[in-house]
């Protein structure tokens, strides 16, 4: 019940398309949904999050879209580009988890010029 | 500049050797966790602490220890009775008090047993 399952695994798009990677949970006392993205070779970085009084949030080109009864996530990357070309984690948290992250397997983005 | 630091960057072992890997934080959070990660792979819960002196295991603990002897440091010593540490170590922090309690995260250090 505390896991995030992700996909797909890898990704590969072209330069200016939409990467969509796709997220769902099965805890309900899940809040607070995180993306995270981390080049090679460093730590992750905090993306976007969305909490799930509202269905969608957009941050320049990302977005994370939310279905509260489908118990789905997802994140939209519009326009990609290569520097966007990094891993994704999805991941989820409660406030009785006490702020400790579940976090789903990760996605390898590839954005071909 | 607030953030979490690790060091080394990176850190060679030999066989049969226990090595210290630092983590300090100074951006006041309470919780901290240290997380192994293997190439391709994703992100695997070693040890977490929520409050100073006090630490739970995470989900791959053999072979590993760690304190919190002060809210800013949270050391992860890897011992010889981890069979396999070559992977990429990842240290955190975050703050259940904050409005958004989402992970800083370190920039790492690349453990190699040579």
């Amino acid at each position: 019940q505390q896991q995030v399952k992700q996909s797909p695994q890898s990704l590969i798009v072209q330069k200016g398309g939409i990467s969509i990677i796709n997220c769902a949970y099965e805890n309900t006392a899940f809040d607070y949904f995180p993306w995270y993205q981390q080049f090679p070779g460093k730590g992750p970085a905090l993306l976007i999050a969305i909490r799930p009084d509202v269905s969608e949030k957009k941050e320049g080109r990302f977005t994370i879209s939310f279905n509260k009864s489908a118990k789905q996530f997802s994140l939209h990357i519009m326009d990609s580009q290569p520097g966007d070309s990094a891993t994704y984690f999805c991941a989820a948290s409660s406030e009785t988890s006490g702020s400790r992250l579940t976090f789903g397997e990760g996605t390898q983005l590839t954005v071909n010029p | 500049d607030g953030g979490i630091t690790q060091s080394p960057k990176y850190l060679f072992r030999k066989e049969g050797q226990n090595v210290t890997l630092s983590c300090e934080q100074n951006l006041n959070h309470d919780a901290m966790y240290w997380y192994r990660q293997d190439p391709g792979q994703g992100l695997r819960l070693i040890y977490y602490s929520q409050i100073v002196n006090d630490f739970q295991k995470g989900d791959i603990a053999e072979g590993y220890s760690v304190s919190r002897e002060k809210k800013e440091s949270f050391p992860l010593t890897v011992t010889s009775a981890q069979k396999n540490p070559t992977a990429f170590y990842l240290c955190a922090s975050s703050s259940p008090r904050q409005t958004n309690y989402g992970y800083t995260f370190g920039s790492g250090t690349r453990l190699t047993v040579v």
